[in-house]
């Protein structure tokens, strides 16, 4: 299956510092990369949709001026939070799409703020 | 009610039995049905994606979807300690194809 890539694999900042993920597939081009966070036990929630070269779109209820999305070219998409807080901590997944739909995951980051 | 519902489990059985996986949806327009694998602190990874209902099978796998009762379930026979892990299942729209997942099923196979 095709690989995507993430890092950091795992980083930890002090509140009111800002983090960037990045999201990359090794072996394919994505016009499409997805976001999603996961709390402890619970199911993947869709954060964003970034598409290469335009703005990203934001599920109901995610602020994009905290979680900045940038999908610069076909392979590489970046995540940066702002000003991070505690209640920020959490499983950030990318993903990206081939041309036949098939969504392959990134192996996230686990973001803790102090 | 959630769109997709899955019973997070977890479930434990003998290495060697066979593991049965469930989801069930409420939107008829879901077509696209993947399960994924996750293990502990890494990312999802696809196992199975069909389109409409029937079977589809990959070695231990069997992928079944019934759309007349918004069922889906995937099979693993000859279970291996390896395979515990978190198993999630997703679907899609026709023509959107951003996936709507479940919580997921802890799954724990033991020796």
């Amino acid at each position: 299956g095709a690989v995507v890539s993430q890092h950091p694999s795992w980083v930890i900042c002090k509140s009111g510092t800002s983090v960037k993920i990045e999201c990359r597939s090794l072996d394919f081009q994505a016009t499409t990369m997805f976001w999603y966070r996961q709390f402890p036990k619970q199911s993947l929630m869709l954060m964003a949709t970034s598409n290469e070269g335009s703005k990203a779109t934001y599920e109901q209820g995610v602020e994009k001026d905290k979680f900045l999305i940038n999908h610069a070219s076909l392979t590489l998409s970046t995540l940066t939070v702002t000003s991070a807080h505690p209640e920020d901590s959490s499983f950030y997944i990318c993903s990206a799409r081939t041309n036949y739909n098939e969504q392959f995951f990134g192996p996230g980051t686990r973001l803790t703020v102090l | 009610q959630k769109e997709v519902e899955q019973d997070p489990g977890p479930l434990s059985v003998p290495e060697g039995a066979i593991v049965s996986l469930n989801c069930t949806y409420s939107n008829s327009a879901f077509q696209y049905f993947m399960w994924y694998r996750q293990y502990s602190r890494k990312g999802p990874e696809l196992l199975m994606y069909t389109y409409s209902s029937g079977n589809k099978e990959d070695g231990r796998f069997t992928a079944q979807v019934d759309k007349s009762s918004k069922y889906i379930s995937l099979f693993i026979r000859d279970s291996q300690p390896s395979d515990s892990a978190t198993y999630l299942c997703a679907m899609s729209k026709g023509g959107s194809y951003i996936p709507t997942f479940g919580r997921g099923t802890s799954l724990i196979v033991h020796p």
